[in-house]
Parts: structure tokens; sequence; C-alpha cells
């Protein structure tokens, strides 16, 4: 098992381009969560797909927005770019949350570079 | 809403000594907190969650509820010790989501 995979690894876009970030998750995993994480700083959630569905978002505006698949593969979608999306984007997988643990498995990151 | 502080960005110490990673949190419910540990180029990884109460190579945190702490611990630092450690918080049943911290880097001197 290859883990949580994401493409392209690196990424350099120009300011108010649109990118796609793609994620496959762990094998048997149901459950995608996005993280963004600028230099120096922690993982911030932006959402988390089940179900084909975004089931909860972090505090990220609406030019965030994601798609997850019927093979739980997600994307990650961001219009308008500005410099301050520079940040290494983050994929993390795990079993739908039941009653006992939410552990996340994550990707080694997208990093996207804007000019 | 929820919070996690690591106050210490960098944390050098000998080989074979004590090791004491911080990490509070603030959060008004039942929190679930995870350590998460990467290692030179390598992805993110799960170190250990309080819930498991179990120890990691050597690892072990408990969580206390007054001080609002999750410490990690290690009583003799070895050198493949060296990393960038986040602590992590879940608001619980129906979130979805892990808040972190800034992060701490153990630096383990030979």
């Amino acid at each position: 098992d290859a883990g949580v995979t994401q493409s392209p690894t690196h990424l350099i876009k120009t300011r108010g381009q649109q990118v796609t970030l793609r994620c496959s998750p762990k094998s048997g995993h149901d459950t995608v969560s996005w993280y963004q994480q600028a230099l120096g700083q922690g993982p911030q959630f932006i959402f988390q797909y089940y179900e084909e569905e975004e089931r909860q978002r972090g505090n990220f505006p609406d030019r965030f927005s994601g798609h997850q698949f019927p093979n739980y593969s997600s994307e990650l979608n961001v219009n308008a770019l500005l410099l301050g999306d520079s940040a290494l984007y983050l994929c993390a997988s795990s079993l739908v949350w039941t009653g006992g643990s939410l552990t996340q498995y994550f990707g080694p990151g997208t990093r996207l570079t804007v000019l | 809403a929820q919070r996690v502080t690591q106050p210490e960005k960098l944390l050098s110490v000998f080989k074979g000594a004590p090791v004491e990673l911080k990490c509070n949190y603030s959060y008004s419910g039942s929190p679930e907190l995870f350590w998460y540990v990467q290692y030179s180029r390598q992805r993110l990884q799960l170190l250990l969650r309080h819930i498991s109460r179990e120890s990691i190579k050597g690892f072990t945190a408990d969580l206390n509820k007054g001080e609002t702490s999750f410490h990690l611990k290690k009583p003799f630092a070895q050198e493949e010790d060296s990393a960038m450690y986040y602590c992590a918080l879940s608001a619980g049943a129906g979130s979805y989501q892990l808040t972190f911290g800034k992060g701490t880097k153990l630096s383990v001197i030979p």
C-alpha cells in the first residue's frame, strides 16, 4: 500500500490563475481532508469530504473548493490565486469517524508557489 | 474555538538526556489529543494519541485536563529523534478537523 498519494509534487502559478491538486487516499479509507501549511506554521484545516460531500469546512474563503469521486479520491481547487496561497497543501485520509478516534494519515503534500 | 500552543520553536538536547516537548491547548469540551512527527524529507506521521495511552519509540504523553496540557516526554533522547513535532487536537465527537500547533523542532546533539 503506497499510502496517501498526492499530485503534482510542485506547482508554480501566477496571481489570478486557478489550480487543481489531487489526492488518492490510503487503501480502505473513505474520508479525505485537506490542510494548508504555510512556512513555519502547523497545518490548517481547509475541509473534509465524505460520501462525495463536504462534511466540514475550516476558515477558508469560497475560492477554495473541492470534490470527492466515487473511488474516494479527491481534488482541491483554488481560484483567483493570491500570493498568500503559496504553501504546502496536505491531503489526509481516514476511516469515517466512529466513536473512537480521528486518526488521519497524511500524504507528502503539494508545494504551491504563486508568483 | 480550539487552539493548540507549542511554546518552543526549537529544542536542543544532548543524546541520552531527557526530552519534554510542551503542548498546551484551549478547548472547553473533551478533546482528543495527538502528537505527529515529521522526520527530514518524510511525510507527517502519527506518533501517538492520548486515548491509546501507549508508548511509541520510547515517547509517552499524558493528558492533563486540569492544566490543559499534553506534553511529550522521552527519558533518553536518541539522534534519530531529531525531527519536527506537532501537537494536534480534535474536538471529539462530531468534529472532523485537527487543529495543529506551530510545531517544535527537536535537535538531538550527539
